[in-house]
């Protein structure tokens, strides 16, 4: 069973539309980290949420962390083909015994001109 | 600052050889990681340390060794490589547990 599952597993818009994709999970979490990923690199950290009900913008991109803490989600407003890559959302697994972050599978967005 | 770099690139192994990747990282951190991450699977955690000359397990850690015997490298190691190591292989670091920085890759196919 994922720990996160993140939806829509694949995602290909046009220019200029806009998205939204999900992260979830049925446990409770301090807080949940959103990564793009980009093609040929590593995740590079867009955001870290901390609060239930707590909205952070990034330029296009909108971030929440759901009320309960289980649930995320990512909107981009007039997506652009700059945003193609997967997007992947993160927990800190303190109930582990590695402590370590554990990753979603990923959405993977492209955007068209 | 080049941040975390790795060694080699790209690289095509045929079953049974043996090599190492390199991650070094140039921001002090204490805490270093390799995930391996395959198609619909995400990223995997293969090993981890918490400080130079320590290292553990992580999720997937059959088939693999490390070591960190400087504080700013964190070597990987295939003794005897399969194809089903075929995979993108990724370092990171970071000086909290919660945060890392990840390095850009090294594509591994093994025949």
């Amino acid at each position: 069973t994922q720990l996160l599952e993140q939806s829509p597993q694949f995602l290909s818009i046009q220019e200029g539309e806009n998205l939204t994709v999900y992260c979830n999970s049925s446990s409770v979490f301090s807080s949940l980290q959103w990564y793009r990923q980009e093609p040929g690199e590593g995740p590079v950290l867009l955001v870290t949420v901390v609060t239930g009900g707590e909205v952070k913008k990034l330029k296009r991109l909108t971030f929440q962390f759901g009320d309960a803490r289980k649930d995320s989600s990512l909107h981009i407003t007039a997506a652009q083909p700059g945003d193609t890559g997967l997007y992947l959302c993160a927990v800190y697994d303190r109930g582990s015994t590695l402590g370590r972050l554990y990753f979603g599978r990923g959405t993977q967005l492209t955007v068209w001109p | 600052n080049a941040g975390v770099t790795q060694t080699p690139k790209f690289r095509v192994l045929k079953t049974g050889q043996s090599m190492t990747l390199l991650c070094a990282q140039d921001m002090n951190h204490e805490y270093m990681y390799w995930y391996r991450q395959d198609p619909g699977m995400g990223l995997r955690l293969i090993h981890y340390s918490v400080g130079e000359g320590t290292t553990a397990k992580g999720e997937v850690p059959d088939g693999y060794n490390v070591s960190r015997l400087k504080k700013q490298n964190f070597l990987l190691g295939l003794e005897s490589a399969a194809p089903s190591q075929t995979s993108v292989y990724f370092c990171a670091s970071g000086d909290r547990l919660e945060t890392q920085y990840f390095g850009p890759g090294t594509r591994l196919l093994v025949l």
